[in-house]
């Protein structure tokens, strides 16, 4: 079973920030947070990643609580082309080098002109 | 840089036919994985490869289904005697192999059995 939790679905304007959460509340010390994004009919597209600090890239800004027990995907202008569905991963414990990782349902959002 | 590429990007095939899906990972990635999503469904861990050695086949049904990742080419995905149950997307991604360093996906192959 996947080790997140997100809403189901989403509304954002198109412009405005979209802000997705996810709730991880078994996550172990040394687990990373993954974000990826499937648009339909593609394959996903990995966002961006961290453990502990807030990480921002070309893409969209990371920010984990300090307990580390949820986090919240940033997209800081949202474009009619994020609508997708984004999914929030915690690493499989004890999977060594086995990058295997488990995935819930998403959130799906959808950005609106 | 090319991303991970998949091929056959649709198949068709018949009940009891074999359905073999390739894929060629990134650039300098000898790590491969392969994961089936059904319709309104999240994705499946189904396996994971290095060159030439299946590292965890924990999410492959037991019959009919192989995979394979040979020292030269692409990984195969091998499902033998299809049956509809079969129909679904599947999508290989790869990595480097460093820790925590995240998988890229390619587009996937849309299996449909008639």
């Amino acid at each position: 079973d996947a080790k997140t939790t997100q809403p189901t679905s989403m509304d954002c304007a198109e412009g405005r920030a979209a802000n997705l959460p996810c709730n991880h509340s078994t996550i172990s010390g040394n687990e990373y947070v993954y974000w990826y994004r499937q648009i339909h009919s593609q394959g996903p597209q990995y966002i961006i990643h961290g453990l502990k600090n807030n990480e921002t890239n070309e893409m969209a800004s990371l920010i984990i609580t300090e307990d580390r027990k949820s986090s919240t995907l940033i997209l800081p202008h949202a474009t009619l082309r994020d609508t997708a569905v984004y999914y929030c991963i915690v690493r499989e414990p004890n999977a060594g080098n086995n990058r295997k990782l488990i995935w819930g349902l998403g959130t799906s959002l959808a950005v609106n002109p | 840089n090319a991303g991970v590429m998949q091929n056959p990007r649709h198949l068709v095939r018949r009940r009891g036919q074999e359905a073999r899906l390739r894929c060629s990972p990134m650039k300098g990635h000898s790590h491969v994985y392969w994961y089936r999503q059904l319709p309104e469904e999240g994705l499946k861990f189904m396996v994971y490869l290095q060159k030439e050695n299946i590292i965890d086949e924990s999410g492959m049904p037991k019959e009919r289904f192989s995979a394979e990742f040979p020292k030269e080419g692409p990984s195969i995905l091998r499902i033998q005697q299809v049956v509809r149950g079969d129909s679904a997307a599947y999508f290989c991604a790869s990595s480097p192999g460093q820790y925590n360093s995240p998988l890229h996906f390619g587009n996937g192959t849309r299996l449909t059995v008639t």
